[in-house]
């Protein structure tokens, strides 16, 4: 089944150690996003590809980045987790059709930071 | 994105129909309504999305009123794995941007 593959599904760093998550698809979908979501709050959206292009949101910290080697992957880079980065971290993938786009979201990262 | 405002809970017996509601009254001519629902520690699930006619897949059925201002999520036999935050998003999107979840409706199947 074509599917969004986020591992592993739980992370545990140490403050201020970089950590790096990992998405792939087999949707063939030609934009991929990372979303963190905090205990009891919405997921909140720190950047997306559109294709090879990065965008970021304008109140993503910069101790958040991202790679897109290829269309299948992309990576949520911490440079330096702090407590607050505590999170689940959610991979979506979807293709802009037109005024349709269904976002098709992966099972997680849950992050925790010590 | 048009607001749209739904119930913060609702009950199902186990087999029943739930019907969740959702009002969109101020949805405009392009935007589409899209529901998801995220089951506790796991990423938000796409369910179905229409914009005028009333649309079933696998999972649920939609039925959206006349004027657009309002719509319905069906999953006509609900199961214990059903229990869930069901989010109904009104949205048009010609390129990529944010999934804005509101509060959602949490939605408990009973035994």
């Amino acid at each position: 089944d074509a599917m969004v593959i986020q591992n592993p599904r739980y992370q545990v760093t140490q403050f201020g150690k970089p950590v790096t998550l990992s998405c792939s698809q087999t949707l063939n979908h030609n934009v991929m996003y990372w979303y963190q979501q905090k205990s009891s709050q919405a997921p909140k959206l720190l950047f997306h590809y559109y294709d090879k292009d990065f965008n970021n949101e304008a109140d993503t910290p910069d101790n958040f980045q991202s790679r897109r080697p290829n269309t299948s992957f992309c990576f949520l880079d911490i440079r330096s987790p702090g407590l607050g980065d505590a999170a689940m971290y959610l991979c979506a993938t979807s293709r802009v059709a037109g005024l349709q786009e269904t976002q098709y979201f992966g099972p997680g990262t849950r992050l925790l930071v010590l | 994105d048009a607001k749209t405002t739904q119930p913060p809970s609702m009950d199902c017996a186990e087999g029943r129909a739930a019907n969740l509601p959702c009002n969109h009254s101020t949805i405009s001519g392009n935007e589409y309504v899209y529901w998801y629902r995220q089951i506790h520690s796991q990423g938000p699930q796409y369910i179905i999305h229409g914009l005028k006619n009333n649309e079933t897949n696998e999972m649920a059925s939609l039925i959206i009123t006349e004027d657009r201002k309002s719509s319905t999520l069906i999953l006509p036999h609900a199961t214990l794995r059903d229990t869930a935050v069901y989010y109904c998003i009104a949205r048009s999107s010609g390129s990529a941007r944010q999934l804005t979840f509101g509060s959602g409706t949490q939605l408990t199947v009973l035994p």
